[in-house]
């Protein structure tokens, strides 16, 4: 049970709107929840990093983790065009080391 | 601010030929990873490196690769004998902790023909 579910978009949304990317995860030993962003043919950025559940912000971004339903959350406010890319959650369990990640949502911002 | 890189950032060989794809972690890292993502599917994780040892795989790692630490700066990932499915994207990754953040490279793709 490693698996990590996501979205799969592609999402659309016209500038300055509210995104919200979602993932749901199987595994209970996940204890570590991330948000990559990933431009075409580049590697995974990472924009937020929680531990356990809870919200965590930064700027506009907003991460959010409820364990009790195993929901993994990316809200994005006034979303811009250079938001465009596609979002990959990654769950990591407390013993092991490997990231699980979901298959991506692809998200363009139109101006 | 530091980041990780890696050589070359585009690889062609034919199947058969041992490939060697390099990566240099972020200096004060300690944990350092590979992964691979087959074009249009999920990132996949191969490997975690810790005091100069695996410490963990997954299926796909097998005997075909392994990796090293030559010295102090650089991390390699080698396959020995190329097959056609394993073109792909290998990323590297390093953290300062194994439950730390992992920060990833630009990537290597691979094309096996």
């Amino acid at each position: 049970q490693k698996e990590v579910e996501q979205d799969p978009g592609p999402l659309s949304v016209p500038e300055g709107a509210i995104v919200s990317l979602n993932c749901t995860y199987s595994n209970s030993a996940f204890q570590y929840f991330m948000w990559y962003r990933q431009y075409s043919r580049k590697g995974p950025e990472l924009l937020m990093y929680t531990y356990s559940s809870g919200n965590k912000e930064d700027g506009r971004f907003t991460a959010q983790v409820d364990k009790s339903s195993k929901y993994i959350s990316l809200f994005i406010r006034d979303s811009q065009p250079s938001d465009s890319a596609t979002y990959l959650c990654a769950s990591l369990s407390g013993s092991a080391r490997q990231l699980t990640f979901g298959s991506g949502t692809q998200l363009t911002v139109l101006p | 601010e530091p980041e990780v890189t890696q050589t070359p950032s585009h690889q062609v060989t034919q199947m058969g030929q041992e490939v060697i794809l390099r990566c240099v972690p972020i200096s004060n890292h300690l944990y350092f990873y590979w992964y691979r993502q087959i074009l249009g599917q999920k990132v996949e994780f191969l490997v975690s490196f810790y005091n100069n040892e695996i410490s963990e795989k997954s299926e796909i790692f097998d005997d075909q690769f392994s990796v090293e630490r030559p010295d102090g700066s650089n991390f390699t990932l080698k396959i020995r004998s190329t097959k056609l499915e394993d073109s792909a994207m290998y990323f590297c990754a390093s953290s300062v902790g194994g439950d730390e953040t992992q920060y990833f490279g630009p990537g290597t793709r691979l094309l096996v023909l």
